[in-house]
């Protein structure tokens, strides 16, 4: 099925640094959702954007909608051990159908 | 709120057997369900997108009668993976959306298959 193409796949950082990661696609969406994963468990949703330059926030966490419509980024800021995970974004094409797209998913790995 | 539950977390089979999965909105109704499947390391594939009381609506290249869905409350939909095979294995994950939730959806935990 079709995926977004997410970047970086996987990253080691140092706690305290900030992070930042990026969905593109070739199609137009009208919703982009971002989500971390831990091993064994299912994703639990950190951000939802709905329009088109919209900029969210939820702790540390920033993401942005962007204006082509095409692209989303999530920024954590001062990272710690337990963002460690996997990061999807998910995009719900402008389709009406309400099923999501997901990310190939980038690799959270933090070093104490 | 929007606790999405799953059971069992782990099974395991032997080939030819069937299995259901259960996927339950414990704190809200849930309008539409969605089953995905996750290989590892990999990100997640829909399989299907099912409305409680109607026929499940499956993605292409997934087979409904090895895949039977079942959303017959606004609370539970059911995925029974019919005469597994090896291949089966994998995480299965369902999400749940309500009407008023602006298109998110609420994952469950998961469960592992395993056929042996």
């Amino acid at each position: 099925g079709q995926q977004l193409n997410q970047s970086p796949q996987s990253m080691f950082i140092q706690e305290g640094e900030d992070v930042s990661m990026n969905c593109t696609s070739s199609s137009i969406f009208n919703t982009w959702l971002w989500y971390k994963q831990d091993p064994g468990e299912g994703p639990v949703l950190l951000i939802a954007l709905y329009k088109a330059g919209e900029l969210t926030s939820n702790g540390r966490l920033t993401a942005q909608f962007g204006i082509t419509r095409k692209d989303s980024f999530l920024n954590i800021s001062a990272s710690i051990p337990s963002d460690v995970g996997i990061y999807f974004c998910a995009g719900d094409p402008a389709s009406g159908t309400y099923k999501y797209i997901f990310g190939t998913g980038t690799r959270l790995k933090v070093l104490a | 709120g929007a606790v999405v539950s799953q059971h069992p977390s782990r099974v395991i089979c032997k080939s030819g057997t069937s299995v259901k999965i259960e996927c339950r909105s414990l704190d809200f109704q849930a309008t539409t369900m969605f089953w995905y499947r996750q290989f590892p390391k990999q990100s997640l594939m829909l399989m299907a997108t099912s409305n409680e009381g109607s026929k499940a609506t499956y993605e292409q290249g997934v087979e409904k009668d090895k895949f039977l869905i079942n959303h017959a409350s606004l609370t539970l939909s059911t995925l029974t993976v019919t005469s597994a095979h090896p291949e089966d294995s994998s995480f299965y994950i369902c999400s749940a959306s309500y009407e008023s939730s602006y298109n998110e959806q609420f994952f469950g935990p998961g469960t592992r298959l395993t056929v042996l």
